[in-house]
């Protein structure tokens, strides 16, 4: 079945580039997601991308899409503290049931 | 103006019991679900909803159900609560398209089985 892959850590210092991977197993993923969790909030979509891109930006959030490895990445600029929470990425696949399938969420950890 | 509400916060009960976790969206979306977080953070689909079909992750015990009484509602009841049932319980809800189908999840109900 469709599997979904993260470091379970990650800690950098303010101010430096924090780059957070992910890797899936499902060749026909559509899209793909970037949710944040920060302490005992939800999930909240951060970004996307669609599966014929290579890449997109979004002020401080930079995501890199390889599909033929199948390695999804989310690169967040200039790091700060409030960056602090669990990434979780997850894929979908369009045409019939739509169900997510999210990584085990990767922890950011920003110390100063 | 919250977009994914649910109720309660935090449900403390105990072993046996049966409890309901209520969950409202006003997106305007046809789809609703919930998601079981355990105390990894690992994220299991439970439920996926909308008014032609309910997909069930087959791996949830039948003392879980889900209850819609209209589009904007999937309410979750739980029979003969177990102690492995403490997690973090998330509604969310999206709209099905043929595109980007983005979910929207609620704050999150800590439940705690004694």
């Amino acid at each position: 079945g469709e599997d979904v892959e993260q470091s379970l850590f990650l800690s950098v210092r303010e101010g430096d580039s924090s780059v957070i991977n992910c890797t899936y197993t499902d060749s026909s993923s559509t899209y793909l997601y970037w949710y944040k969790q920060e302490p005992g909030a939800g999930l909240q979509l951060l970004t996307y991308i669609f599966s014929n891109m290579d890449m997109k930006q979004d002020q401080r959030l930079t995501v890199l899409l390889n599909k033929k490895d199948k390695h999804l990445s989310l690169r967040i600029a200039d790091t700060q503290t409030g960056d602090s929470a669990i990434y979780f990425c997850a894929e979908s696949a369009s045409g019939g049931s739509y169900i997510p399938t999210f990584g085990r969420g990767t922890s950011l950890i920003v110390h100063p | 103006d919250t977009a994914v509400s649910q109720t309660p916060k935090y449900l403390v009960t105990q072993m046996g019991n049966d409890k309901s976790i209520k969950c409202e969206q006003n997106l305007g979306h046809d789809t609703m679900y919930w998601y079981k977080q355990d105390s990894k953070k690992f994220l299991k689909i439970m439920f996926s909803y909308n008014n032609k079909e309910l997909i069930i992750n087959e791996t949830v015990p039948n003392r879980f159900s889900p209850k819609s009484p209209d589009k904007a509602h999937l309410n979750l009841h739980i029979n003969s609560l177990e102690l492995g049932d403490s997690a973090v319980y998330f509604c969310a809800s999206s709209h099905t398209t043929s595109g980007q189908e983005t979910q929207y999840f609620g704050p999150g109900t800590r439940l705690l089985v004694l």
